[in-house]
């Protein structure tokens, strides 16, 4: 079975750095890009970038650029999401997402569960 | 970016009606146009993809169309079970900068 895991909730105080995890199995993880998306809470979906595992090429959205840092670790198939100086705005859920082929559009196919991040002091 | 125009943000029906969710994009991303619905503490679950291909498992009585920069979803017969939030996306920014309608919250009264 294809799927994203993504690690559990998080609560960390303004400053904190924190670097959160979507573990893929059940395909390739380097031949298919993975996406990050995050929701405010109450609020609708955002794109805030894009990576292809099999060599790093990271794509972020500009408003998202220098606020944070997507890598992966080939070894075990994992794609990060995380922050160096964490600000109460940052709270909000973050999802994982693999982007399917050209046959479906470039759909983002699989998602993770979501990973709820709460900054607050 | 490519701007994603979804419109209502917001509607209500009764069991059984049909309803329609609009989507305009800021330029023409031919069909690369997908259909997410997303209820309450979940992850987004693909409905249309293409703009008009009904993913595997999906219920027939949800229809995607259109192509260039005017989408439709389209619910028929509702059922209480499709109270949700609806969003589209699109994937055709060479960017790979993939952005969202706001998303339309659909209530059965």
């Amino acid at each position: 079975e294809v799927q994203l895991v993504q690690s559990g909730a998080e609560v960390k105080k303004p400053g904190e750095s924190l670097k959160i995890s979507c573990k893929a199995s059940g395909y390739s993880f380097t031949n298919y890009w993975i996406g990050w998306v995050r929701q405010m809470p109450g609020k609708g979906l955002e794109w805030m970038g894009v990576i292809w595992p099999g060599d790093s090429d990271t794509r972020y959205r500009p408003s998202f650029q220098g606020q944070v840092t997507i890598s992966v670790d080939k070894s075990i198939s994992t794609a990060y999401l995380q922050w160096s100086s964490l600000k109460a705005s940052d709270t909000a859920i973050y999802y994982c997402a693999r982007r399917g082929d050209i046959p479906t559009y470039y759909l983002m196919d699989v998602w993770g569960q979501g990973t709820t991040v709460t900054v607050s002091s | 970016d490519i701007q994603m125009t979804q419109s209502p943000s917001s509607l209500s029906a009764s069991v059984g009606d049909r309803v329609t969710i609009t989507c305009r994009a800021s330029q023409s991303i031919s069909n690369f146009l997908h259909w997410y619905q997303q209820k309450p503490g979940k992850a987004p679950k693909v409905l249309i993809y293409g703009a008009s291909s009904l993913q595997s498992g999906v219920p027939s009585r949800f229809r995607g169309s259109g192509s260039g920069t005017d989408f439709t979803l389209t619910i028929t017969s509702l059922q209480p079970e499709d109270s949700a939030t609806y969003y589209c996306q699109q994937t055709y920014s060479s960017l790979l900068m993939y952005t969202f309608g706001q998303g339309t919250k659909l209530e059965i009264k």
